[in-house]
């Protein structure tokens, strides 16, 4: 099966930072990533598919790109509303694995 | 707007069976790519497995740690997705989750159930 590794794990940033988090699948994926976003206590809603398109009620701060094998999430501008954790997801076949998460904290 | 409401989660204990059911509103289940995904306490999001729609062959895939032990159907009459989980162990303790994803106008939409909490625990 394909695993799915992001990083970091986690991460503390300054409001209006720039962030990234990676995404990175063993094998080629094409574009079938996925990217979640999860609050605390909230059920996770998507924010990106097909790897870079946006959905239609993301702001479009969040902004995702890649395919085969790496991925990158970018968050353009931190806002304190974005403090949440974020997965990716492939799912060009099953196992529709989730990447591990990332952590985003306001520094 | 498409409702999914999952129920049937509780205290079991290791080695007994548990079946969960997500109640779907403005959406046909037949028609759907369903899925289960669990989220253990404190921890990331796990891939459970999915049942696919009627038109595509409405067969089912499972993650390694369940295979063998859960199963995933649908009632097409009751509109109802289910998970059968056999075997449970104390790793499977999690809140699971029915979700799929629409396409409405060239856009995907994701839905998610608000999750029901099982627990294996002697």
């Amino acid at each position: 099966d394909i695993q799915m590794t992001q990083s970091p794990s986690s991460l503390s940033a300054s409001v209006g930072d720039r962030v990234t988090i990676t995404c990175r699948a063993s094998q080629g994926i094409s574009n079938y990533l996925a990217w979640y976003q999860q609050k605390p206590g909230k059920v996770p809603r998507l924010l990106i598919y097909d790897a870079s398109t946006l959905h239609s009620e993301v702001p479009s701060r969040f902004s995702g790109s890649g395919s085969g094998t790496d991925f990158t999430l970018t968050i353009s501008s931190l806002q304190p509303e974005d403090v949440a954790t974020y997965y990716c997801q492939k799912y060009n076949s099953a196992p529709a694995t989730f990447g591990g998460g990332t952590k985003v904290e306001i520094k | 707007e498409v409702q999914l409401v999952e129920s049937g989660g509780g205290l079991v204990k290791p080695g007994g069976p548990l079946r969960l059911s997500c109640a779907a509103s403005g959406i046909t289940l037949s028609n759907a790519w369903m899925t289960w995904i669990r989220q253990a306490p404190g921890k990331g999001l796990e891939w459970v497995g999915r049942i696919k729609s009627k038109t595509d062959g409405g067969t089912t895939d499972y993650a390694a740690p369940v295979k063998g032990r859960f199963t995933i159907s649908r009632d097409d009459s009751e509109n109802m997705l289910y998970l059968q989980m056999n075997s449970l162990k104390t790793e499977d303790t999690a809140v699971y989750y029915c979700n799929t994803w629409e396409n409405r106008g060239g856009i995907n939409y994701d839905h998610w159930g608000q999750g029901t909490l099982v627990t294996v625990s002697s």
